[in-house]
């Protein structure tokens, strides 16, 4: 079945260092997304990707980096200049349709700071 | 840019009674809405949409909910609830902007049922 696979589920990063979060999908979808989801405070948009080799950023990009080398793959890279980094982290993707299509979830990839 | 309230953050309600979960959007042009379901530490799923036609719209598990023009809301509502209906529930409203399609989320609805 097609799908997109968030791993890991679970990261813990100490203080200072880069980590990569991965998110592939099988759906041939050409859109695709990072979200990141604090309680009360629902989705925010960290990047997003139309096609391979292009991208641009969110509403809260600082202190994150994304490539889309290929269609399937769309990795995050939480990098230490993010201040507060802890949190869930939810990719997705859509097909092209004028926005009625909606998006497909990954399971999320929780990230904690020790 | 559009953006999404959902009135309330946290509903508690009883099994086999009716829920209503509110949504108001901003925008005043045509508009698609949606409305996800999330499960703890799990992604969203779709629950519903609202492309055009018909203003209610049915979805999955029992759900339906009701667009509204005049009051720009897309309220979500089922008529008896159940234990595993315990989530957290999100209203979205698609945009495009410079040809990119983008969900705008509100900021979620807690519902618990208690037994």
């Amino acid at each position: 079945d097609g799908g997109i696979t968030q791993s890991p589920k679970y990261l813990f990063r100490k203080e200072g260092q880069n980590v990569t979060l991965s998110c592939e999908q099988n759906l041939n979808h050409d859109a695709m997304y990072w979200y990141r989801q604090d309680p009360g405070q629902g989705l925010r948009l960290i990047y997003y990707s139309q096609i391979v080799n292009d991208f641009q950023k969110g509403d809260i990009a600082e202190g994150y980096s994304v490539s889309r080398e290929k269609k399937e793959s769309f990795p995050l890279t939480v990098t230490s200049a993010q201040k507060n980094p802890t949190a869930f982290y939810l990719c997705a993707s859509t097909t092209p349709g004028g926005g009625t299509y909606g998006y497909t979830f990954g399971s999320g990839t929780r990230l904690t700071v020790v | 840019a559009q953006s999404v309230t959902q009135l309330d953050s946290q509903v508690p309600v009883f099994e086999e009674a009716p829920v209503e979960l509110r949504c108001n959007y901003s925008s005043s042009v045509s508009v698609y809405l949606f409305w996800y379901v999330q499960y703890p530490n799990q992604g969203l799923q779709l629950l519903l949409k609202y492309l055009s036609g018909s203003t209610l719209v049915k979805g999955i598990n029992g759900f339906e909910a009701e667009f509204n023009k005049s009051q720009t809301s897309f309220h979500l509502r089922k008529p008896s609830v159940h234990i595993s209906d315990t989530a957290e529930y999100f209203c979205a409203v698609s945009e495009i902007i410079q040809g990119a399609q983008k969900l705008v989320f509100g900021q979620g609805t807690r519902l618990t049922i208690n037994p």
